[in-house]
């Protein structure tokens, strides 16, 4: 069966860094695209970051361009999130999801890990 | 501020049926882009419960149905069980940001 677990999460000040880890099993994670998400404490899910199945391209949420990186080893079936810069907002439970498709016009996520905090506090 | 719009909250008695809405624009479900909705549990993380408008995953009830037209979409909940209050999100792409976007998210409650 399909399973993300998360890791690195915690509390940094504001300016500082952070790597996020999701080990990847149970499907060929080679093939895949993968995502953060996160959630902020009581609010809603907003989308961080994809990547593309071979890390060839990236894409991100305006307000994290510049400060964070995705990046993936299909050698250790591991997604990463570098987070630089960080800021009191970007609080939140970072999850990695699974990028699906099921058409031209269909781009979800189909299987999520349970989640890290990472929480920006001085 | 979200780019799909969902109400805060929706409420329904055991066995009733309960319906939430999600209202995007003309660059994200009226565009053409399919929608999606997930179930989170309390302190759980979301599950996927509808894909590609009206699609359910295996094991998902057929309790839970999704629908679309023009720049809406509808989660519908039937035949309501206690286990069914969590918050619910819809989902799509916007193609003017080039990016996922999601509901504010619904909170269900089972009186």
């Amino acid at each position: 069966q399909v399973q993300l677990v998360e890791s690195g999460g915690g509390v940094v000040q504001p300016g500082g860094s952070l790597r996020l880890s999701c080990a990847a099993s149970g499907f060929t994670f080679s093939s895949n695209g993968m995502h953060w998400v996160r959630q902020a404490p009581g609010k809603g899910l907003e989308w961080v970051a994809f990547i593309h199945y071979d890390g060839s391209n990236q894409y991100y949420r305006d307000s994290v361009k510049g400060r964070f990186t995705i990046s993936r080893d299909n050698s250790k079936n591991t997604l990463y999130l570098q987070m630089n810069s960080l800021r009191t907002e970007d609080t939140a439970v970072y999850y990695c999801a699974k990028d699906k498709r099921c058409g031209g016009d269909c781009y979800f996520f189909d299987y999520w890990g349970q989640g890290t905090l990472v929480a920006v506090s001085s | 501020q979200s780019v799909l719009t969902q109400p805060p909250s929706v409420s329904g008695a055991p066995g009733q049926r309960v319906t939430i809405s999600c209202t995007g624009s003309s660059s994200d479900i009226g565009a053409g882009y399919d929608v999606q909705w997930y179930q989170q549990l309390p302190g759980t993380a979301p599950k996927l419960l509808i894909y590609g408008n009206s699609n359910r995953p295996s094991g998902v009830p057929d309790r839970f149905s999704g629908s679309n037209s023009g720049t809406s979409a509808s989660l519908a909940i039937t035949g309501l069980q206690a286990e069914d209050e969590a918050d619910y999100y819809c989902q799509s792409y916007d193609s003017s940001l080039s990016d996922w976007v999601f509901g504010g998210g619904t909170k269900l409650t089972v009186l």
